[in-house]
């Protein structure tokens, strides 16, 4: 099954993009890779998701490496309110949900 | 707001008790599923659940039981409840179950075992 890794917190600045990195080296070639964030004192909220391609929506942005053995979320200016745990998330298009790969997490603090 | 409605907010009860959680996902949404979170951990995914079946079961324990009824709500019961079965659990909704779907998060059950 594949494995991911991130970074247990980081910091940024607000106001400034942040970068932040999932690694995930034993990807299928046809898993989606979702992210989630999960504000404190509430359920995660979706954030965005893509295949192959980069992807851009109103939250954020996720760039996907060209093996797919990497990809990092961008916030392009960051807020308070974006001060999260953000969750790199593994979806396999076969074998049922139960083949899903959670990352650990990363918790973000967003300095004013 | 989500749309998932989870209920009760929190629950407090004694070990060797049985509870149940319930879950009610957004209109128009097929898929339930249930996660535990302990203390300062992640999502622990525990069943899935499509349209009145059970489509998916992860790391959960034979003391507890899920199902989806007709209306879609869903119920996921915790039976001889242990200390080390405190913690959050979410309910998790989306419209389909395939990997492109989205899912939207309750706020959650807070369940402490004295």
């Amino acid at each position: 099954d594949a494995k991911t890794t991130q970074p247990n917190s980081m910091e940024s600045n607000e106001e400034e993009p942040v970068h932040l990195p999932c690694n995930h080296s034993t990807i299928s070639g046809t898993d989606y890779i979702h992210w989630y964030r999960q504000l404190p004192s509430q359920g995660p909220e979706y954030v965005i998701h893509g295949l192959t391609s980069n992807v851009n929506n109103r939250m954020a942005s996720l760039a996907i490496a060209e093996d797919r053995k990497s990809s990092t979320l961008i916030l392009h200016r960051a807020t308070l309110r974006d001060a999260a745990v953000y969750y790199c998330i593994l979806r396999p298009i076969s074998g049922g949900y139960q083949k899903v790969t959670f990352g650990t997490g990363t918790k973000l603090q967003v300095i004013p | 707001d989500s749309g998932v409605t989870q209920t009760p907010k929190h629950l407090i009860t004694a070990t060797g008790q049985r509870v149940t959680l319930r879950c009610s996902p957004r209109s128009g949404d097929l898929s339930v599923y249930w996660y535990q979170q302990s203390l300062d951990q992640g999502l622990q995914f525990l069943i899935q659940y499509y349209n009145g079946e059970e489509r998916a079961k992860g790391n959960i324990l034979e003391r507890f039981s899920a199902q989806q009824f007709p209306d879609l709500h869903s119920e996921l019961n915790l039976s001889s409840l242990e200390l080390g079965d405190s913690a959050l659990y979410f309910c998790a909704s989306s419209v389909g179950d395939t990997p492109r779907d989205i899912q939207y998060f309750g706020a959650g059950t807070r369940l402490s075992v004295l």
